[in-house]
């Protein structure tokens, strides 16, 4: 597509529920990554996807969160359990090549999660 | 983990005015990149910096890539309400498998009276 998809944009569920939320990168686009944005903080580094396979998966805060990428396309991020803390915007991201110098990542929209 | 910070925090400036904001970090970093954020919306690149002392602009504005390679700076010129919103310095810690990840700094939140 034309841009980088999320969905759901919010979703409010209950603590202890699990919630999936998914990305749809720019066609094309070989790396995707995850981030966080918790209010008033920058972002956090969740999760990065070279193709399918996830190089550097080590800003996941627990065993709660995953993700995976299939088809070298969309991605889901999946949190079991949900807490109040994990409340914040999704945001993801997709880039030509992570591995050259194009930094050049363009961002979804996000979802903002809320957890009550 | 690797910081990013980035000062001031906030700031409340009148429409015309120039505005000012830094980044350091204790790492050295081979690329600086400025993001702009819209309420509700993901960060849009404004200004990517590749080389130490690298002095870059895109219309109003201006950043720079520190010598030291562990700080940035953004200047905006002549501010205008469309400015509104957060932004964000950032940088890839070029190593092994991290390549591709960015660290940001906290944001600065940007008011523009009119």
């Amino acid at each position: 597509g034309a841009g980088v998809s999320q969905s759901p944009s919010n979703k409010v569920t209950e603590k202890g529920k699990d919630v999936e939320l998914r990305c749809d990168p720019i066609s094309g686009h070989t790396a995707l990554y995850w981030y966080r944005q918790s209010l008033g903080q920058g972002l956090e580094f969740l999760i990065y996807f070279q193709g399918n396979s996830a190089p550097d998966k080590s800003g996941l805060p627990s065993d709660r969160f995953s993700a995976e990428r299939t088809g070298g396309s969309v991605s889901t991020l999946t949190i079991q359990r949900t807490q109040q803390e994990d409340s914040a915007v999704y945001l993801c991201a997709s880039s030509l090549d992570g591995w050259s110098r194009n930094y050049g990542y363009t961002f979804g929209s996000g979802t903002r999660l809320t957890v009550v | 983990g690797q910081q990013l910070n980035q000062s001031p925090q906030s700031m409340f400036i009148q429409e015309g005015e120039d505005v000012s904001m830094n980044c350091t970090s204790s790492s050295i970093f081979n690329t600086w990149l400025w993001y702009k954020q819209d309420p509700g919306e993901g960060p849009v690149l404004l200004i990517a910096l590749y080389k130490a002392g690298e002095l870059t602009s895109n219309g109003r504005l201006t950043a720079q890539f520190g010598i030291t390679r562990k700080d940035s700076f953004l200047n905006i010129s002549a501010s205008i309400p469309s400015d509104v919103g957060i932004y964000f310095c950032a940088g890839p810690l070029d190593r092994g498998s991290t390549l591709g990840r960015l660290y940001f700094g906290r944001g600065t939140q940007l008011t523009v009276w009119p």
